[in-house]
């Protein structure tokens, strides 16, 4: 069975470093995109990019000059890091899987999602 | 990037009615090379993260019961509930991944009338 776990702190101050841990159990990261998507009730759904087991990474070019994605293929996770937030950085943080293109493309498992609030 | 947009904004639908809800993009889902349209739906319960439902624009995912159906082509697309059931409350969201990024629609929020 495929299960998400993320971790990482949840309130922040303006201008410290956002980091955020996926530990995929019940299936090695080959043959799929890891994918990081925040939600915020002025934004709604936003997709940050994704990653391969391989570090193959497509990041949105709105947020590519500041956010990192990386794998640890022998942890089996994968890492979100966003540095100097500011309350617009604040959402609920997701992990999720993404299937390939030709199984489909759909983001097929998710991770229960981490609240990451920016507050001085 | 591709603008989604969702209608309506939400939707109030009888116990065992139908419920329809629409997606447009700003330009066309459908990747000419293997006539597919990059469009998926989600659902979303309160405290929960997304469901995926449909891929392909009209393909079920595995284990999504057959009451929900995706259509459409090109630029206009529509996730249909043939028959409501009160598990079906949630916000309803359609994501192109034609090309980066992948932008989601704003939501439709279905309730019980």
């Amino acid at each position: 069975q495929v299960q998400l776990q993320q971790w990482g702190v949840g309130l922040l101050k303006p201008s410290e470093t956002l980091s955020l841990t996926c530990a995929v159990h019940g299936v090695l990261l080959s043959g799929y995109q890891w994918t990081w998507i925040r939600q915020s009730p002025g934004k709604g759904l936003e997709w940050i990019g994704h990653i391969d087991h391989s570090g193959g990474i497509t990041y949105n070019p709105s947020l590519e000059s500041r956010v990192t994605i990386s794998v640890d293929t022998s942890k089996n996770q994968f890492s979100l890091k966003l540095p100097s937030v500011a309350a617009a950085d604040t959402a609920v943080y997701f992990c999720a899987r993404r299937k390939l293109i030709p199984l489909g493309g759909g983001l097929d498992h998710w991770g229960q999602g981490t609240l990451v609030t920016v507050s001085s | 990037d591709i603008v989604m947009t969702q209608s309506p904004d939400s939707l109030a639908v009888s116990l065992g009615e139908r419920a329809a809800i629409n997606c447009k993009s700003s330009q066309s889902l459908l990747y000419y090379s293997n006539n597919k349209n990059y469009l998926a739906w989600y659902q979303q319960k309160p405290g929960q993260p997304p469901k995926l439902l449909i891929y392909w624009a009209s393909t079920r995912e595995s284990g999504i019961p057959d009451r929900f159906s995706g259509s459409g082509s090109g630029a206009d697309f529509t996730l249909t509930i043939s028959s409501l059931q009160a598990e079906d409350v949630a916000v309803y969201y359609c994501q192109q991944y034609y090309s980066v990024p992948h932008t989601f629609g704003q939501g439709t929020k279905l309730e019980i009338k």
